[in-house]
């Protein structure tokens, strides 16, 4: 069974500019997650969909991180324009039901 | 609001002992308990988890963990540590269940002195 997939794999950018990551959850899980890994700290949930609605931003900071599931299959996550504290591994996860979450390699952002 | 907390941000272990990681919790009830582990460049891989029933729960790689109600902990261990355990290790809890929002704690790195 494939895994989540994710890209790009690392990703370098200037300040202000905008950047996007693309994540292929695992066939047939209807729940998807973007979590956001600082160097030093655990994962934080960004956001949560279940298919292609929206179940939790609560921590997306939506002035300038949005995210979407078109189909219920894909997602992508954008940041415009991204600051320097928006440097962190990038997660993505999907789940088929309540047991577990499977993640991705993730993308790691570094913003100059 | 709920909390996890891993006091020991480094560990260093000699291949061939044992470990114990630790994990407290702070919430009203009872929540859904997990460790991950996540190697260099890796995403994070499922260890074990704890929902209900006994309270001493195997893994994989030789894991295992322990729910202490009374001490609100969830703490991971090993007998015999291999040099390939070396990773970063988090616990995680959840209000409903693995498929819902993880609250992760900060991480304890694993170092295995060979």
């Amino acid at each position: 069974e494939a895994g989540v997939a994710q890209s790009p794999r690392y990703k370098i950018i200037e300040k202000r500019q905008s950047v996007a990551f693309w994540c292929n959850p695992i066939s047939g899980h209807a729940t998807l997650y973007w979590y956001q890994q600082i160097l030093g700290q655990g994962p934080k949930l960004l956001i949560q969909f279940q298919n292609n609605g929206v179940v939790d931003d609560s921590q997306l900071p939506k002035d300038r991180f949005s995210a979407e599931r078109l189909k219920g299959v894909d997602s992508t996550l954008k940041i415009q324009p991204a600051k320097l504290e928006d440097s962190a591994v990038y997660l993505c996860a999907s789940s088929p039901d309540a047991a577990q979450q499977y993640f991705g390699p993730g993308t790691r952002l570094t913003v100059t | 609001a709920q909390s996890v907390t891993q006091p020991d941000i480094h560990i260093t272990v000699s291949e061939g002992a044992s470990l114990e990681l630790r994990c407290n919790y702070s919430y009203g009830a009872t929540p859904y308990l997990f460790w991950y582990v996540q190697s260099p460049g890796q995403g994070l891989q499922l260890l074990l988890k704890y929902f209900s029933g006994d309270t001493l729960v195997q893994g994989i790689k030789g894991f295992e963990a322990e729910f202490k109600r009374s001490q609100s902990s969830f703490n991971l261990r090993k007998p015999s540590v291999h040099w390939s355990d070396a990773a970063e290790y988090f616990c995680a809890v959840a209000l409903t269940g693995g498929g819902n929002k993880l609250t992760f704690g900060t991480g304890t790195q694993l170092k295995v002195e060979l």
